[in-house]
């Protein structure tokens, strides 16, 4: 089946501007999750979704940036007056984990998608 | 907050040797350590996991453990081949949702 989709692929903005980044999830995967990967560095966790709703979104630098997933599947990062150092690649992963007691901790795997290269110029 | 240690950044070894690479963590409550792998331009694609009531996984040429008391966990490939090369993340799972991931290893196989 289709895999974890993101778009687009690349951006480039110019530094004040406002930049929304797209994610579809493998259907019926419940949890979201938005990372953001600088040049030779491993995924930065940012926020994540169970469902509609953000369970966590501590990873979240600042008041810029802000994510929604109204309807429980697509989800958007949104970054406000973009700055230079918001270049990065913004990876999105979806999995099918349901915290207890609907599940286990069982099922973590989290599938990337192929992520948008944003560059702020 | 959990903060996750990898070493070493860039690893070479010739092909057909192992290669080893090492991780600790911080927060003693992660339950959870996927291992990633990273391929120039590519998105990270999960390789192997262990949970903490698990020392010790295999899957053919790979394989990990983990030492909960010392907070240690390894990567260990064996018979290393030309498409093992590529960036390696180790992570760790503080609680069952947000993964913490290392600073990755590059790991270079050698002809």
């Amino acid at each position: 089946g289709a895999g974890v989709s993101q778009t687009p692929s690349n951006k480039v903005t110019e530094k004040g501007k406002y930049v929304e980044l797209r994610c579809d999830p493998i259907s019926g995967h419940t949890a979201l999750y938005w990372y953001r990967q600088s040049l030779g560095q491993g995924p930065e966790f940012l926020i994540y979704f169970q469902g509609t709703g953000a369970a966590d979104d501590s990873g979240l630098p600042n008041d810029r940036f802000f994510a929604v997933r109204p309807e429980g599947s697509v989800s958007t990062l949104k970054i406000q007056r973009t700055e230079r150092g918001d270049s990065a690649v913004y990876l999105c992963a979806s999995s099918l984990h349901l915290p207890p007691p609907q599940g286990t901790s069982g099922n973590h795997e989290q599938f990337f998608g192929p992520g948008t290269r944003l560059t702020v110029l | 907050g959990e903060n996750v240690e990898q070493h070493p950044s860039t690893l070479s070894v010739q092909e057909g040797d192992s290669a080893v690479i090492k991780c600790t963590y911080s927060d003693s409550a992660s339950n959870y350590f996927p291992w990633y792998k990273q391929e120039l331009g590519k998105r990270p694609q999960l390789i192997i996991d262990i949970r903490s009531n698990v020392g010790e996984k295999k899957d053919q040429r790979i394989a990990v453990t983990l030492n909960k008391t010392a907070k240690h966990f390894s990567l260990h490939i064996t018979e290393t081949q030309p498409e093992d090369s590529a960036v390696y993340f180790c992570a760790a799972s503080p609680r069952d949702d947000k993964i913490i991931f290392g600073k990755g290893t590059r790991l270079h196989i050698l002809p």
